[in-house]
């Protein structure tokens, strides 16, 4: 079957750098998505990868490798706006996502 | 506001009744999805429109029935729901490719429902 991996919860301290890992076992794979969900709203994109390596975007980064199946967003100098729930998606061979439960992550000041 | 808006925000209704959550957006998208989203989860795919023909039914309750009467615009109707059907429903939409390739989605807010 197919199964996306994440941690449940996660604290970490305002100003700190927080690491949210992601593993994963897809039929195939075309890319790999981030998105991060406020409470209350829309699942919003932050990142996709599909080639080996880091992704930087100002303060979020997103990593990737295949041969793993493996993949971390790293979240710099967090904000108190940063508490949400990270969503971690795979595509696979059928362009079908594929997703994670997410992890939510709390922010302390 | 994302670009695709989502109709009630917060619904409440009982095991007997019948009632429709809307979806709708101009991002030009010609593709659109329902999802449903429970506590501690993953999201789980509902129904598939491409075009507007439905390309997928994820062996959904026939409880749920969706009606995409145009691009823009998506329906979830709902009638003699369970309680373990409450849940936060979310609906997206995206560009696909000539290949039926998926890209990036935009999501809406969702309806909160909750069935007594």
């Amino acid at each position: 079957g197919q199964n996306i991996d994440q941690p449940t919860e996660m604290t970490a301290t305002e100003g700190a750098i927080v690491q949210i890992n992601c593993t994963y076992q897809t039929s195939g794979f075309n890319g790999l998505f981030w998105y991060q969900q406020h409470a209350g709203e829309a699942p919003t994109f932050l990142s996709y990868n599909v080639l080996d390596g880091l992704e930087e975007k100002g303060r979020f980064s997103s990593f990737l490798s295949r041969s793993k199946g493996y993949s971390y967003l790293l979240l710099k100098e967090l904000q108190m706006k940063d508490s949400a729930s990270y969503l971690c998606a795979v595509r696979d061979s059928n362009y079908q996502l594929i997703w994670g439960a997410g992890t939510k992550l709390i922010i302390k000041p | 506001e994302t670009g695709v808006t989502q109709t009630p925000r917060h619904l409440v209704m009982g095991m007997t009744n019948k009632k429709s959550l809307k979806c709708e957006q101009h991002l030009g998208h010609n593709a659109m999805y329902w999802y449903k989203q429970s506590a501690k989860k993953p999201l789980e795919l509902m129904f598939v429109y491409s075009l507007e023909e439905r390309v997928e039914n994820n062996s959904v309750p026939s409880r749920f029935s969706p009606e995409c009467p145009n691009s823009s615009h998506l329906f979830l109707h709902l009638h003699t729901l369970q309680p373990e059907d409450s849940a936060l429903y979310l609906c997206a939409s995206s560009p696909q490719g000539p290949g039926g390739q998926t890209y990036g989605y935009t999501f809406g807010s969702g309806t909160r429902l909750t069935v007594v």
